[in-house]
């Protein structure tokens, strides 16, 4: 069965940084594309970040340019997100997910993390 | 910078069909945007629906469907269901800067 479990979510202040984590199993993590979307409170989905299956390339959106860093371990099965710089706008639910071939984006998901940005 | 646009808001009568669309900024959508459709219950992780235009996934009930139409990427639902109350995603391949791009959101309603 595949699973997906984000953790290192949590209240940070403005300004500051956070790492979120997300540890597979269940497939060969090493052959998946990745991918980070998030949701702020009440609003839709938003695509953050995605990275190679190989960690040699990485992609993210224009607002989090410059400040969040996607990237991954293979041999422990696991995804990260460092965030730095964050803002109150940052604040959502992010949530790790699975590619798989075809095109097919984020075709499972894990729970979910919540970050708040607040001071 | 690719705007997403998807109906803000939709009902349908259970046993009915009804299709939601997703338009790009920059012009038509077509099938090198890959669109991929997500269903979203309240307090739930969203759940991958269709792929790359048409294909479904192996959980995806086979009312759902997906296609181009008009110049936009569309989810149709026939014989709706009350279960498929939910709200609906859409996410395209814009390239570039922006990679991928999600729309608003359509919130189904089954009335």
């Amino acid at each position: 069965e595949v699973q997906l479990v984000e953790s290192g979510g949590g209240l940070v202040q403005p300004g500051g940084s956070l790492t979120l984590s997300c540890e597979a199993s269940g497939f060969t993590f090493s052959a998946n594309w990745m991918t980070w979307v998030r949701q702020a409170p009440g609003k839709g989905l938003e695509w953050v970040a995605n990275i190679k299956p190989d960690g040699s390339g990485t992609y993210c959106v224009d607002s989090v340019k410059g400040r969040f860093t996607i990237s991954r371990d293979n041999a422990k099965n696991s995804l990260y997100l460092q965030m730095t710089s964050l803002r109150a706008e940052d604040t959502a639910v992010y949530y790790c997910a699975r590619d798989q071939t075809g095109w097919a984006v984020a075709a499972g998901w894990g729970q979910g993390t919540l970050v708040t940005v607040s001071s | 910078q690719t705007v997403v646009t998807q109906e803000p808001s939709l009902t349908v009568s259970p046993g009915g069909t009804v299709t939601l669309t997703c338009a790009s900024s920059t012009g038509p959508v077509t099938s090198g945007y890959y669109p991929n459709w997500f269903q979203q219950k309240p307090g739930q992780a969203p759940r991958a629906l269709i792929y790359s235009t048409t294909n479904k996934h192996s959980w995806t009930p086979a009312r759902f469907s997906g296609s181009l139409l008009g110049g936009k990427a569309a989810l149709t639902l026939s014989g709706v269901q009350p279960e498929d109350e939910a709200e609906y995603f859409c996410l395209l391949y814009c390239g570039g800067y922006q990679h991928w791009v999600f729309g608003g959101g359509t919130k189904l309603t089954v009335l």
